[in-house]
């Protein structure tokens, strides 16, 4: 059974900091790897989309590597600002279509 | 924002009542999955449909049933409404797996609360 976990669970850092989120994974078989953004109380957005044949995707300060072979993530956010401030979803695809989430990161990024 | 929609945008139930919520895909998508997230939880898929049949379930009661129209706008029935039936529901739309654009695309979610 896949399961899919985030560390850390809350994290508050400076703004203009570089930081980094953690993802991982138990089960390899994987189509596809999802990193959302939710806001309070809102739905979830997509940032970065990484498919199992892929390494890593880049769109603007987010940049979201995947190793199958280790079952990891990592969603790396450079000099970050405090509209930043969310909670940060990882999710897997199998290949029944169907997405599984970790429970998320909330970060915090004070002015 | 995403073309997916989704009523109510919030809603209170007593328990052992049933629910009704919808969705609308963004244009073109023919495949509907529907989550729940709990409060300080990732969403669990609850299940999928694609053209009209359901598609892949998750571990939820049979309590919990949907629909998809022809239009592949879709509905979420809960049945006898129990406390831990409070929760964020999502709605996503997409091209089914292996298309080459088949990022889901979340609507707001529907916050039901269970009295």
């Amino acid at each position: 059974k896949q399961e899919v976990t985030q560390i850390p669970a809350a994290l508050s850092v400076p703004e203009g900091e570089n930081l980094v989120l953690n993802c991982s994974f138990t089960d390899s078989a994987i189509y596809n790897l999802q990193w959302f953004r939710q806001d309070p109380g809102k739905g979830l957005t997509s940032l970065l989309l990484i498919q199992s044949s892929q390494r890593e995707q880049t769109s603007g300060r987010l940049n979201a590597s995947l190793d199958k072979s280790s079952g990891r993530s990592t969603l790396y956010i450079a000099a970050s600002q405090p509209g930043d401030s969310a909670t940060y979803l990882c999710a897997v695809k199998n290949q029944g279509g169907k997405l599984i989430f970790g429970q998320g990161t909330e970060l915090s990024v004070k002015p | 924002e995403t073309g997916v929609t989704q009523s109510p945008t919030h809603l209170i139930k007593t328990r052992g009542q049933q629910v009704t919520l919808r969705c609308s895909s963004q244009s073109g998508h023919n495949t509907v999955s529907w989550y729940q997230q709990a409060l300080g939880q990732g969403p669990q898929f609850i299940f999928q449909y694609y053209r009209e049949e359901e598609n892949g379930r998750g571990n939820f009661p049979p309590r919990f049933s949907g629909l998809q129209f022809p239009n592949y706008s879709s509905e979420l029935n809960v049945n006898a409404l129990e406390l831990d039936d409070s929760a964020l529901y999502l709605c996503a739309s997409s091209f089914p797996s292996g298309s080459p654009q088949e990022t889901q695309y979340f609507g707001p979610g529907t916050r039901l609360l269970v009295l």
